[in-house]
């Protein structure tokens, strides 16, 4: 099967300017998540979603980050304006249920880096 | 959100076992246990995941006692190719997987 699908694969932009970043998960998956990984880390969830409804945003900074899941397929996660400390690689996944026994299916990420 | 400690990073040569131990002391009745692996340039990548005692798969065996407040992820006979960062999560009551530092693995021939 596809897996989760992510573009761009690579981003730079200035700090104070705008980017958003795209994801089409698994057919089928009704959970999908948006994670911020900075060099290092380990991943962190900024918004989950179950169809087209926000199940957790708690620590997605809402007063530059936004995302949203039209009709309960695709996402988009923007940013504006950007920061310095927003470069990390975004990183999407899916899976079938909020308890899927077997686990998230992740896509390769967009590296963001803001200058 | 259940917090889990795992070592920062481990050594191992090419045909040995590798076990990473997890303590998640405050793990609830419901959670499950999971591990990913993640490559440089790639997303984490489902290995295994379990609830008690043992559970074993084509890529790795987890272990868990009957207290559940540890877990044991053993990869056997790793290659090369098993370097990567590996991460114990374990599912909170609302499911939220949480990462933390992971454990780096390091290969050597």
């Amino acid at each position: 099967e596809a897996g989760v699908a992510q573009s761009p694969r690579y981003k730079i932009i200035e700090k104070r300017q705008s980017v958003a970043f795209w994801c089409n998960p698994i057919s089928g998956h009704a959970t999908l998540y948006w994670y911020q990984q900075i060099l290092g880390q380990g991943p962190k969830l900024l918004i989950q979603f179950q169809n087209n409804g926000v199940v957790d945003d708690s620590q997605l900074p809402k007063d530059r980050f936004s995302a949203e899941r039209l009709k309960g397929v695709d996402s988009t996660l923007k940013i504006q304006p950007a920061k310095l400390e927003d470069s990390a690689v975004y990183l999407c996944a899916s899976s079938l249920a909020l308890s899927d026994p077997y686990g998230y299916t992740f896509g390769s990420g967009t590296r963001l880096t803001v200058v | 959100l259940a917090k889990t400690t795992q070592p920062i990073s481990m050594d191992s040569y090419e045909g040995q076992e590798v076990n990473i131990t997890c303590s998640h002391n405050n793990i609830a009745t419901n959670d499950y246990i999971t591990w990913y692996q993640q490559f440089p340039s790639q997303g984490p990548r489902f290995i295994i995941q379990g609830y008690k005692t043992k559970v074993t798969n084509e890529v790795a065996s987890l272990f868990i006692p009957a207290d559940r407040k540890s877990s044991t992820l053993s990869l056997p006979r790793v290659s090369l190719s098993d370097t990567a960062v590996y991460y114990c999560l374990v599912g909170d009551k609302d499911y939220k997987l949480s990462f933390g530092a992971g454990t780096t693995v390091t290969v050597r021939a």
